[in-house]
């Protein structure tokens, strides 16, 4: 049973950037069977999505976040990581890691989450 | 991007009734290459991560009581909760995959107990 751990900093200054990790445990990050994407929750806020990676390395990004996030892989460490540029208040949230499975064309619903962390933007 | 608005925003529901959850897409979420429609509905109980509890909009996740049941097709979705037990009380969320990579989520349903 595959199972995700966030992990990183839980405050973080303005204008900094924001990083954390997802470890993948039970299962391989390397499998093609699942798409890794990180999501995040405003304080009693709905979901956004931020963006997902693939084993190959292929990303996609919520084109409202695009030009601040990048995700990437270590698969040495079977680990995921998200970054976040130039943050500010508006970024304080929980973070989620999540995987969905991937299906032809395309990926079915996240199917597994981390248990989220929470980082707060402030000087 | 496809939006998703979920009706009503909260529900109180007496123990034992049906609990019943609305959400539109503003397009159709169905593939006709397969006729599968791209929606879940997730739970989230506070402090908690979102659980998947439905997905191709009727298909129960492993473990998922038989009380939950999703319906409908298209644009228009319904999550049910047959008799409503006290652990059913969370946030409701409805999620549409049609558009990967571009997911979105509905705003979410608050579901108390009347």
């Amino acid at each position: 049973q595959v199972q995700l751990q966030e992990s990183g900093p839980g405050l973080v200054k303005p204008s900094q950037t924001l990083s954390l990790t997802c470890t993948v445990s039970g299962g391989s990050i390397s499998s093609d069977n699942y798409y890794w994407s990180w999501i995040r929750q405003h304080p009693e806020k709905g979901l956004e999505w931020i963006g997902y990676i693939y084993y190959s390395g292929s990303t996609y990004y919520n084109p409202s976040l695009k030009s601040r996030v990048t995700i990437s892989v270590d698969t040495s460490k079977n680990q995921f990581s998200l970054e976040l540029s130039s943050v500010t208040a508006a970024d304080t949230a929980v973070y989620y890691c999540a995987s969905a499975p991937s299906i032809v064309g395309a990926t079915g619903a996240f199917d597994i989450w981390g248990q989220g962390t929470m980082v707060t933007v402030s000087s | 991007d496809i939006v998703m608005t979920q009706s009503p925003d909260s529900l109180a529901v007496s123990l034992g009734e049906r609990a019943t959850i609305n959400c539109k897409s503003s397009q159709s979420v169905l593939y006709s290459s397969n006729n599968k429609n791209y929606l879940a509905w997730y739970q989230q109980k506070p402090g908690q991560p979102p659980k998947l509890l439905i997905y191709w909009a009727s298909t129960r996740e492993s473990g998922v009581p038989d009380r939950f049941s999703g319906s409908g097709s298209g644009t228009d979705f319904t999550l049910s909760i047959s008799s409503l037990q006290a652990e059913d009380v969370a946030l409701y969320y409805c999620q549409q995959y049609y558009s990967t990579p571009m997911y979105t989520f509905g705003q979410g349903t608050k579901l108390e107990i009347k």
